[in-house]
């Protein structure tokens, strides 16, 4: 699999407030996951979108993904403190449906 | 899903000594890792521990260094041989249920100190 390219490298908001971090990619993915890392702890699976999906919702989480740009955000609506965490991206290739291959992250604190 | 623990959760040892971290999950998952993420870092994939044979090694990391076992399909081992301070990070270990079906499912790390 491939490393995806989160962006931004670090986000600060208020609680109640929308987050939207992305992430791109190089090539042609059969999906992408999002994962979530409260502080040095396990990651933890968030949301999968697979390539002929548009966008998918879980809960306050938005994901859109545009294969054309190879590009893909997550959107978590109406913060909360306990989202703070790292939030890291993962493009599942076809040639490689094994491994998770990290960027560096999206780090987010959400202010009480 | 599956549910994943490790053992130590932390620790603390000396230079030139080693340390053997167990990883065992509630239900068997056809494949397993092995991830280091050194402070403030992402996570960087170690190896494939692969169940009954030698673990497949991403480049840089080395069996000598990092020796690791699967002896089922619900357990590993991770050793780190030699330890040196720059080996102070936090080990995850990780599965997969159905392969290439989706989430991967990761254990809570363990937090190694060199000194």
């Amino acid at each position: 699999s491939q490393q995806g390219e989160e962006d931004p490298q670090a986000l600060s908001i208020q609680e109640g407030e929308n987050a939207t971090m992305n992430c791109s990619y190089k090539t042609s993915i059969n999906n992408l996951q999002w994962y979530r890392q409260n502080s040095g702890r396990g990651l933890v699976h968030l949301i999968l979108i697979r390539s002929n999906e548009r966008e998918k919702h879980s809960g306050r989480l938005r994901v859109t993904l545009d294969t054309s740009k190879k590009s893909s955000s997550l959107l978590i609506t109406a913060s909360r403190a306990a989202d703070t965490a790292s939030y890291f991206c993962a493009p599942i290739t076809s040639y490689n449906t094994d491994k998770l291959i990290f960027g560096t992250g999206t780090r987010l604190q959400v202010f009480p | 899903s599956a549910v994943i623990s490790q053992k130590p959760s932390r620790d603390i040892c000396q230079r030139g000594t080693s340390l053997t971290i167990q990883c065992q999950v509630d239900s068997q998952v056809t494949m397993m890792f092995w991830y280091r993420q050194q402070p403030g870092q992402s996570l960087t994939l170690i190896a494939t521990a692969n169940q009954g044979s030698e673990a497949t090694y991403e480049s840089g990391f080395v069996i000598d260094k990092f020796p690791i076992s699967r002896p089922n399909l619900t357990f590993s081992t991770l050793t780190v041989s030699n330890m040196s301070p720059e080996d102070s990070s936090i080990y995850l270990c990780s599965g997969y249920g159905e392969r290439g079906a989706g989430e991967q499912f990761f254990g809570p790390g363990t937090r190694l100190t060199v000194l």
